[in-house]
């Protein structure tokens, strides 16, 4: 089935720590993305990536950094600069340039920092 | 910054009745998209408008852009319980691959 997958579901993380956030997609798709999602609240876009090896900083990048080695995978790693990084993560992806479509989602990695 | 905003923040209606959501952004636009989300999951895509469209039509879903005003609305006829979520609308920038959402609109549809 073609999709995209986002793991863990739940991750704990201890103050101090960095961790990753796993995003894969075998959607063929060229642009990928990571949103925070805090409760009650809208998306706020982290990071985005427009093909292989770029990404730009999304509204809210510090703290975070990204990777894209290859198409299929974009993970996302919070580091311990990221004061506050209990939140909701949701991954997406979507075809390239002049494709008018919209984005898939993953299901989501929900973080709480312990 | 977040380039959409809908309104109201949270709607609740009976089952039957329509609902309508709007959104507002900020700068020009390639498509507008709506998307819905159940608590606790990821976003599900709806519909999408391109900025040289004026309505469009999906089932029970109507969306309307005026990109004069830079707003959208989007129109659920004779809602139901299984309604019930968040909507969100997401701006798709004119030049790059930026696509950035409002804060959305909780809507609980009661039986």
């Amino acid at each position: 089935d073609g999709g995209i997958t986002q793991s863990p579901k739940y991750l704990f993380r201890k103050e101090g720590q960095n961790v990753t956030l796993s995003c894969e997609q075998n959607l063929n798709h060229d642009a990928m993305y990571w949103y925070r999602q805090d409760p009650g609240q809208g998306l706020r876009l982290i990071y985005y990536s427009q093909i292989v090896n770029d990404f730009q900083k999304g509204d809210i990048a510090e703290g975070y950094s990204v990777s894209r080695e290859k198409k299929e995978s974009f993970p996302l790693t919070v580091t311990s600069a990221q004061k506050n990084p209990t939140a909701f993560y949701l991954c997406a992806s979507r075809p390239g340039q002049g494709a008018i479509t919209e984005a898939f989602f993953g299901q989501g990695t929900r973080l709480t920092v312990v | 910054s977040q380039q959409g905003e809908e309104d109201p923040q949270a709607l609740s209606i009976q089952e039957g009745e329509n609902a309508t959501m709007n959104c507002s952004y900020k700068t020009s636009i390639n498509n507008l998209q709506w998307y819905r989300q159940n608590s606790g999951r990821g976003l599900v895509h709806l519909i999408l408008i391109r900025s040289n469209e004026r309505e469009k039509h999906s089932g029970r879903l109507r969306v309307t852009l005026d990109t004069s005003k830079k707003s959208s609305s989007l129109l659920i006829t004779a809602s139901r319980a299984a309604d019930t979520a968040s909507y969100f609308c997401a701006t798709l920038g004119g030049s790059n691959y930026k696509l950035t959402f409002g804060k959305g609109t909780l809507l609980t549809v009661n039986p």
